[in-house]
Formats: structure tokens, sequence, C-alpha cells
């Protein structure tokens, strides 16, 4: 199993730029998550899904959109990106109530 | 959602046990508590859950209050490589809900 994979690693924007963050998952888990950490913060959910074709906002939603199409994928939107979107993204999936499985993040700078 | 109170930092002596603590008061009765850590700036590792009963792997062993209020991580001989953010979150078992990070212990291990 490859686990869950992001790409790209790295990514340099600038302001009013769009792009979308991919993540997938080899394991068949129904929850999918994004998470941002800023330097030196904690995680903060953006977005999550418990299953294909159902998605829910966490903690900082706004400027971003999600969808999931497939159990496997949950790529992440930024509509129109701004400096304050400059941060590290996490996705993460388990199964329903089960251990998350981190991906190695994406690295996102917004000039 | 519940909410969980860590200390911000704490250190220990390398070889000797590192007492990580939480406060969960506000835990569900179905909630287990999960343990994760986070080494520079990779993504969260799975540690340790339990529900009721202690528990112990190859990492770490936890221990959970009889009123599963708090709980509490042990590192048996901590090593210079279990310098982490460890966050401690209440959620799984059959919960579809959003998992929430909080801010975390950073341990410092020192030599």
């Amino acid at each position: 199993n490859a686990g869950v994979t992001q790409t790209p690693k790295f990514q340099v924007l600038k302001t009013g730029q769009s792009m979308t963050l991919q993540c997938a998952q080899d394991m068949n888990h129904e929850y999918m998550s994004w998470y941002r950490q800023d330097p030196g913060m904690g995680l903060r959910l953006i977005h999550y899904s418990v299953g294909a074709g159902i998605t829910d906002q966490g903690e900082v939603p706004n400027g971003y959109n999600v969808s999931r199409s497939t159990t496997e994928d949950f790529p992440l939107r930024l509509l129109s990106a701004a400096p304050s979107q400059t941060s590290v993204y996490f996705c993460a999936s388990s199964l329903l109530g089960g251990t998350q499985y981190f991906g190695p993040g994406t690295r996102l700078t917004v000039l | 959602d519940a909410k969980t109170t860590q200390p911000p930092s704490m250190d220990c002596a390398e070889g000797r046990a590192a007492n990580l603590p939480c406060n969960h008061s506000t835990i569900s009765g179905n909630e287990y508590v999960y343990w994760y850590r986070q080494i520079h700036s990779q993504g969260p590792q799975y540690i340790i859950h339990g529900l009721k009963n202690n528990e112990t792997n190859e990492m770490a062993s936890l221990i959970i209050t009889e009123d599963r209020k708090s709980s509490t991580l042990i590192l048996p001989h901590a090593t210079l490589r279990d310098t982490a953010v460890y966050y401690c979150i209440p959620g799984g078992g059959s919960s579809a809900s959003k998992i929430i990070f909080g801010s975390g212990t950073r341990l410092s291990i020192r030599p």
C-alpha cells in the first residue's frame, strides 16, 4: 500500500491564482480530511468527508472547496489564493472512527 | 466535540519516563482517546488509543482514569527521537464526526 499520497510537495502561487492540491489513499478508507498548519501552530481542519459524495466544513473552510467523487481521492481547491493561505497542508484518511493516517504534506507559499 | 487540555510544553531527561497528561472531561461514553505525535514538519503519526482500560504497545502506554475525564501517555524510556508535539484527541468508535486537533504538548528531551 502507498498509504496517503499528496501532490505536489511544494508549490508557489501568486495572489489570485487558483490550484488544486491532490490527495489519494489506497486503503479503502471512508473518512478523509484536509488540515492546514501555519508555522508554530497546531493543525486546523479545513474540510472533511465521510464517504464518496459527502463533504462537510471544518474549522477554517473559507477560500477552499472540496469534492469526493471517489473513495480514493479528495482534492482541495484554492479558488483565489491569498497570502494568508501560505501554510503546510496535510491530508488524512481513516476508517470511520479509526486511526488517522496522514500524508507527507504540501508546502504552499502565496506571494 | 469533546475538548481537551494539554500543557503547552514539557521536558524530560533522556532515558527517563515521559508522562504527558491530557484532560478530556467532556468525552462521550463511546469515544476513544487517541494519541498522535508530530515530529518536526512531518505528518502526525499514530501512537496509541484506548477506551476504558489501560493500553500498551511497542511505542507507549496509555493510562485512562476510571471516570475517563483524563489520561496520561507514558513513553517509558524517552530518547532524543521522541522530541515532538503530542496530541490527545477524543473520537473514534463508531463516530463519523470530524477530528479536531488541539494545540498539543511540545515535548523536549534533554541529553
